[in-house]
């Protein structure tokens, strides 16, 4: 497609379970991030993703989160036996290399209940 | 790491009304982008500005850096242009936009 995809658009889980978000980035681009966006708050950096490069974690807010990229393509979150305060958008987007415009998805919706 | 601050955080206007949203940044910047997220969560790139005057429709932008400071201003307002508007920014060695806290737009027919 011609834009940044993520599913699932939305995803309620019980507090406890894991859950895997996917993110499909824009051809071609070699940086994907991971932001998190809380209700009427800003967004939190999570992970980035440069080409070949080890991915810079510092965002992640525990243990409990993790992330991989495959073929330098398709980007997966993994948020482990989920806590009611991981309810938010997980939001990815991508862009051509670092220093150029940066394109959204539309976000997953997550609710821990 | 950087502070990024945006002004103001509210605006409430009447269609057809001009605004200036600005966003501060605590040290030089290496690209600063303008993102307007919709009421249904949408983000939308509106410039790439890392300095100097962009224009696309109503809407503009200016980035002065050695000031620290960017704006943007949308003219003759329209109810679509209701959301929140981010600024962004990228400084030192890192590829990592540090997104401002945001300005609420309400615009009313």
């Amino acid at each position: 497609g011609a834009g940044v995809s993520q599913s699932p658009s939305n995803k309620v889980t019980e507090k406890g379970k894991d859950v895997e978000l996917r993110c499909d980035p824009i051809s071609g681009h070699t940086a994907l991030y991971w932001y998190r966006q809380s209700l009427g708050q800003g967004l939190e950096f999570l992970i980035y993703f440069q080409g070949n490069s080890a991915p810079d974690k510092s965002g992640l807010p525990s243990d409990r989160f993790s992330a991989e990229r495959t073929g330098g393509s398709v980007s997966t979150l993994t948020i482990q036996r989920t806590q009611q305060e991981d309810s938010a958008v997980y939001l990815c987007a991508s862009s051509f290399q670092g220093l150029s415009p940066l394109h959204f998805g539309n976000g997953t919706r997550l609710t821990v209940t | 790491g950087i502070q990024v601050e945006q002004s103001p955080p509210d605006l409430i206007l009447q269609e057809g009304a001009n605004s200036t949203l600005r966003c501060n940044f605590s040290d030089s910047v290496n690209n600063l982008q303008w993102f307007h997220q919709n009421p249904w969560g949408q983000l939308i790139n509106l410039f790439y500005i890392p300095s100097g005057t962009k224009q696309n429709g109503r809407l503009s932008a200016t980035t002065v850096a050695t000031e620290r400071y960017s704006l943007l201003y949308i003219s003759s307002s329209q109810t679509t242009d209701s959301g929140v508007y981010f600024c962004a920014v990228e400084s030192g060695g890192s590829y990592i936009p540090t997104f401002g806290r945001g300005t609420s737009l309400i615009v009313h027919p």
